[in-house]
């Protein structure tokens, strides 16, 4: 089976950076992706690391290494509206996603 | 402008009573999922198709129901609503390839009286 665990809340203040983790236990799968979801909203898109390393887009950055099953998202200039969930996901060869347990951030002025 | 949407946005009904929650998408999307969500908490898949007359049951026991008779239409029908079915639900679809993502839906928040 597959678990992906993410710690459950991260604060932080207006321009810092904030690194949020994600452990998996699977047995394998395509790539890593990130999601992120304001309360009362939908999830959105942010990020897919098909490969080991970091992908950057803008002030969010990925990372995957298969190795450690691990990987994080990395905000950076946080702004009050990265306040949100945040949720990895893995495609366990199936071509459909299971999620994390997703993490809540709040930023702080 | 390419979308999905998701009808009704909230919903209250009474225990047993049959409901469709609908879900239609202008991109030409061969896959789509419904997903279940608690509040803060994680995405459960409970349904996926992969195309016209494909439907599977997903991670997650559902006692609700899909269909898959058009591409751009995956409607969810819960047969004999009860207070566990409490929950928000989410449809959501995607291209080929996990690279572009999977584009959800506002979804339907559902309350089982």
């Amino acid at each position: 089976g597959q678990s992906l665990e993410q710690p459950s809340e991260v604060t932080a203040v207006e321009g810092a950076i904030v690194q949020i983790n994600c452990t998996y236990q699977t047995s394998g799968f395509y790539g890593l992706s990130w999601y992120q979801q304001h309360d009362g909203g939908a999830p959105t898109f942010l990020s897919y690391n098909a490969l080991d390393g970091l992908e950057e887009t803008g002030r969010f950055s990925s990372f995957l290494s298969r190795s450690d099953s691990y990987g994080y998202l990395l905000l950076q200039e946080l702004q009050m509206k990265d306040s949100a969930s945040y949720f990895c996901a893995v495609d366990p060869n199936t071509d459909k996603l299971i999620f994390g347990t997703g993490t809540r951030l709040q930023v702080f002025p | 402008e390419a979308d999905i949407y998701q009808t009704p946005r909230y919903l209250v009904i009474g225990t047993g009573k049959k409901i469709t929650l609908e879900c239609s998408q202008t991109m030409g999307h061969d896959k789509m999922y419904w997903y279940q969500q608690d509040p803060g908490m994680e995405l459960h898949l409970i349904h996926y198709s992969y195309g016209v007359n494909s439907t599977e049951k997903g991670d997650l026991s559902s006692e609700s129901t899909v269909s898959r008779i058009r591409t751009e239409h995956f409607p969810l029908t819960l047969e004999s609503a009860r207070p566990s079915h409490t929950s928000q639900y989410l449809c959501a679809s995607s291209e080929q390839g996990l690279h572009y993502g999977y584009t959800f839906g506002s979804g339907t928040r559902l309350t089982v009286v």
